[in-house]
Order: structure tokens, then C-alpha cells, then sequence
């Protein structure tokens, strides 16, 4: 069984520029839900993900933008990047939405630099 | 609107010792608590997870209490390592499904 796999690891974009960051959920998660880490911060819930249906958003702009695949993978996008962008992105998989299997599991993260 | 917040922000305690983290939340309307452990640069990792219908779990060193009704969780450590330091974070997840996180506890053990 693999875990949450996020990609690239680390990545520097320059302010104005477009991203886009990948998120392989942990097998058989239907849920994927994403988040902004700034530096000393606990993470920031930008949305959730289930069956491929957008599941619930946060507090953040419509320049972030996701979608999630057949394959419950998902991206995230972020367009017209600010300086305050710079944040480590995680993305979090759990086996179902409701019910006793929400446990969040984790990706290792993208650090995102935005100069 | 829930908000989670960690006392103490940083701790430094000597190899052994046994050691509380806590965690408090304002809306008690919560679905279930995590606590994650977070290395420097890294993603999270789940430690332990209590349903809102729980009161506590463990899994070895560590012991984790949910009281809904005052709005707290601890996060109790026994026999603390250097290898156990890291930041701690709690996260209570509300009725959207979605974790609402603490600041975090940085924890260091010294040998």
C-alpha cells in the first residue's frame, strides 16, 4: 500500500506565474483535501476533494482552482502566484467522507517560493 | 467558526521526562481530534485519532484525551526521547469534514 505522494518537492515561481501541484492519494482514498503550511503556521484548509467533486472550500481566492481524477489523484492550481503564495502545500487523503474512516494521511508536501 | 490553539507554543524538556501538550477548541461540535507529528520541512504524520464519541487513545509512548465539553485534548508523552522532537500539532476536524489546526507545539528533548 503507498502512502500520499506529492509532487514536485520543492519549486520556485516567479510572482504573476501559474503552478500547478500534484497529489497521488493514499490507495483505495476516495477524499483528498488540500492545504497551505506558512512558515511557524499550522496548515490552512483550501479544499476538499471527494469522488471527484469539489467537497467544501476555504477561505482562499478563486486563483486557487483543483480538480480530482478518476483516479482520485489530484492537482492544485494557483494562478497569478503573490508573494505570500509561498507556503508548503499539503495534500491529505482519507478513505471516505463522513462515517469512522477520516483519518487524514499526509503527503510530504511542495514547497512553494514565489520571488 | 472553530479555533484550535496549542499551549505551550515551544517546549525543552530533558531526556525522560514525561510531558502533557495541550490542545483547546472552541466549538465543541467537533467530528473527531487528530494529533500529527510535523519534522522541520516535512509533511505531517498522523500519531493518534479520537472519534468525538471517544475519550482517549494510545498507541505506545503516547496517550491522547479528548473532553468535548471543556473544549480540550492533551497529548501526554511518557519517557520522552530526542527522537521525539519535532512539532506537534493538533487539528479538530468539524462537521464539513475539513481540519481546523492549532499553531503547533515545537517540542525539543534533550539528550
Amino acid at each position: 500500500e503507498t502512502g500520499v505522494t506529492q509532487s514536485p518537492t520543492h519549486l520556485i515561481k516567479t510572482r504573476g506565474q501559474q503552478v500547478t501541484l500534484r497529489c497521488s492519494s493514499q490507495s483505495g482514498h476516495n477524499t483528498v483535501s488540500w492545504y497551505q503550511q506558512a512558515l511557524g503556521q499550522g496548515p490552512q484548509f483550501i479544499f476538499q476533494y471527494y469522488r471527484e467533486e469539489e467537497n467544501g472550500r476555504g477561505n482562499f481566492p478563486p486563483r486557487f482552482s483543483g480538480l480530482q481524477f478518476p483516479n482520485y489523484s489530484s492537482e492544485l492550481n494557483v494562478n497569478a502566484l503573490e508573494l505570500d503564495d509561498s507556503a508548503l502545500y499539503l495534500c491529505a487523503s482519507s478513505l471516505e467522507v463522513g462515517g469512522l474512516n477520516t483519518e487524514a494521511f499526509f503527503g510530504q508536501g511542495t514547497r512553494l517560493t514565489v520571488v | 467558526k472553530q479555533e484550535v490553539t496549542q499551549i505551550p507554543a515551544a517546549l525543552s524538556v530533558p531526556e525522560g521526562e514525561n510531558l502533557v501538550l495541550n490542545c483547546s477548541f472552541t466549538d465543541s461540535a467537533i467530528y473527531n481530534l487528530q494529533w500529527f507529528r510535523q519534522d522541520p520541512g516535512k509533511g505531517l504524520t498522523s500519531l493518534l485519532l479520537i472519534q468525538s464519541s471517544q475519550r482517549e487513545q494510545t498507541s505506545g509512548r503516547l496517550n491522547a484525551s479528548l473532553d468535548k465539553s471543556s473544549g480540550r485534548s492533551t497529548l501526554y508523552i511518557a519517557a520522552s526521547q530526542p527522537g521525539d522532537s519535532a512539532t506537534y500539532l493538533c487539528a479538530a476536524m468539524d462537521s464539513s469534514y475539513k481540519l481546523i489546526f492549532g499553531s503547533g507545539t515545537r517540542l525539543l528533548v534533550r539528550p
